[in-house]
């Protein structure tokens, strides 16, 4: 079955700095990865997603994230942080083997300090 | 653009009670979702509903959950008998087709309170 694991719950970092967030999964071959982010009463909004081709992908927002196959990770990356970035960020790992279900991680809560 | 939509926002009821819970995905879309988050912890996937049927569901949706697509619109989600650990917000989703490599749609979602 597949696992996603975010070790990070809450996140601090100061408006400007770079970010990174981690994501680690688990599953047998190469999974479909996806980044999501919620804001205070709003849904999940995709960020960006990896399924095939160049393993650094591009997102909205400004957020980028690299698929580690060696080190099964899909972490994420915004290299200046904004005070619109606070969020709760998800990472989740889909495979057509298993449905089309998304299989989440804990989630991490970002602050923005200024 | 065009987004999912969740009624109510907020949901209040008593142990034992049913409730509905309202989606209208994306017009275009034929896939449907139903996941829920249970405070502090993951989001986990509930079902997945195609061309009237269920698709996949997940060992949480037992007897006293359904499903249902009433008209061309709306989605729902029933729980016949609410228990306290029903409390959770729930996300519906829809996507354009049955790939697990598209993007699903989430809406704002329903806090449940079960009391």
């Amino acid at each position: 079955a597949q696992s996603v694991t975010q070790p990070d719950i809450h996140i601090t970092v100061s408006e400007g700095a770079s970010l990174e967030l981690r994501c680690n999964y688990s599953y047998g071959a190469t999974p479909y990865l996806f980044w999501y982010v919620q804001s205070p009463g709003q849904g999940l909004q995709l960020l960006l997603k990896y399924f095939s081709g160049d393993t650094l992908v591009q997102g909205i927002k400004g957020f980028e994230a690299e698929f580690k196959r060696s080190q099964s990770s899909f972490n994420l990356r915004k290299p200046s942080v904004h005070w619109s970035d606070a969020a709760e960020y998800f990472c989740a790992v889909a495979a057509q083997e298993y449905g089309n279900k998304l299989v989440f991680g804990a989630g991490t809560i970002l602050r923005v300090k200024s | 653009e065009p987004e999912v939509t969740q009624t109510p926002s907020h949901q209040v009821t008593q142990m034992g009670q049913e409730v509905i819970l309202r989606c209208v995905p994306i017009s275009n879309h034929l896939y449907f979702y139903w996941y829920r988050q249970i405070l502090g912890q993951k989001v986990e996937f509930l079902v997945s509903f195609y061309n009237n049927e269920i698709s996949e569901k997940s060992e949480i949706f037992d007897d006293q959950f359904s499903v249902e697509r009433p008209d061309g619109s709306n989605f729902t989600l029933k729980i016949r008998s609410t228990k306290l650990e029903d409390s959770a917000m729930y996300f519906c989703a829809s996507s354009a087709t049955r790939f697990a490599y598209n993007e699903q749609f989430f809406g704002p979602g329903t806090r449940l309170t079960v009391l």
